[in-house]
């Protein structure tokens, strides 16, 4: 069985400081990993995802992901973080290769403080 | 491009009544996914469709939810009947193959009273 985890519900940030959400997953075979975020009354929009290659992933409005293997995880960052920036994040997994159901953590809302 | 479309938005309904929500995926893409969050928990797989044909429904919860893709277009779920427990955002997503990421509608949130 595959799992994410997102060990925290919320994270606060001033605004101009760096972001880290944390992500972690537990999957059997190689990962593809995701990160989403859902803005208020919207559908859930594509960040970024990792499949193979450099470590260090580059996404949407500035958001950036670092894969793990030996921890396991794949957090989101970003080095400057804007009140836009406020949202609910989800990070996802699935195994790379054929017909693969995606698993979703529980969200982490990131909330920017002007 | 026109993107997943999820009709309604909202829908509020008494326990026991049936209630259909309906997906349309972004056309060409032949990978179409049901997902359910429930109050604040995770995004919660239901199944996937492979054009018409169901290539997994391991999450679906119970034989009350029935999910259907007619000639490998738009996705139709029916609740028949509601629970309350069913409450929550009802998403659908779409992808043009196994190595692309989903998009993703803006969700149906489904209320029974």
């Amino acid at each position: 069985a595959q799992s994410v985890a997102q060990p925290e519900d919320q994270v606060n940030v001033a605004e101009g400081n760096p972001l880290t959400v944390k992500c972690t997953y537990s999957v059997s075979g190689n990962p593809y990993l995701f990160w989403y975020v859902q803005y208020p009354n919207r559908g859930l929009q594509f960040l970024l995802k990792y499949i193979t290659g450099d470590n260090l992933v580059k996404g949407s409005y500035g958001f950036e992901a670092e894969f793990n293997k030996s921890q396991t995880s794949f957090h989101l960052k970003k080095p400057s973080a804007l009140v836009s920036d406020s949202a609910l994040y989800f990070c996802a997994v699935r195994v790379l290769g054929g017909y693969q159901k995606v698993t979703f953590g529980t969200g982490t809302k990131l909330q920017v403080i002007p | 491009e026109a993107g997943v479309t999820q009709f309604p938005s909202h829908s509020v309904i008494e326990k026991g009544q049936t209630v259909t929500l309906r997906c349309d995926p972004i056309s060409g893409h032949d990978n179409l996914y049901w997902y359910r969050r429930v109050m604040g928990k995770e995004i919660k797989f239901l199944l996937h469709f492979v054009k018409e044909s169901k290539q997994d429904e391991s999450g679906m919860p119970n034989n009350r939810f029935l999910a259907e893709r007619t000639g490998g277009t738009y996705s139709t779920l029916k609740v028949q009947p509601a629970e309350l427990e069913d409450s929550g955002v009802y998403f659908c997503a779409s992808s043009q193959d196994s190595y692309t990421e989903a998009f993703f509608g803006q969700g149906t949130r489904l209320t029974v009273v």
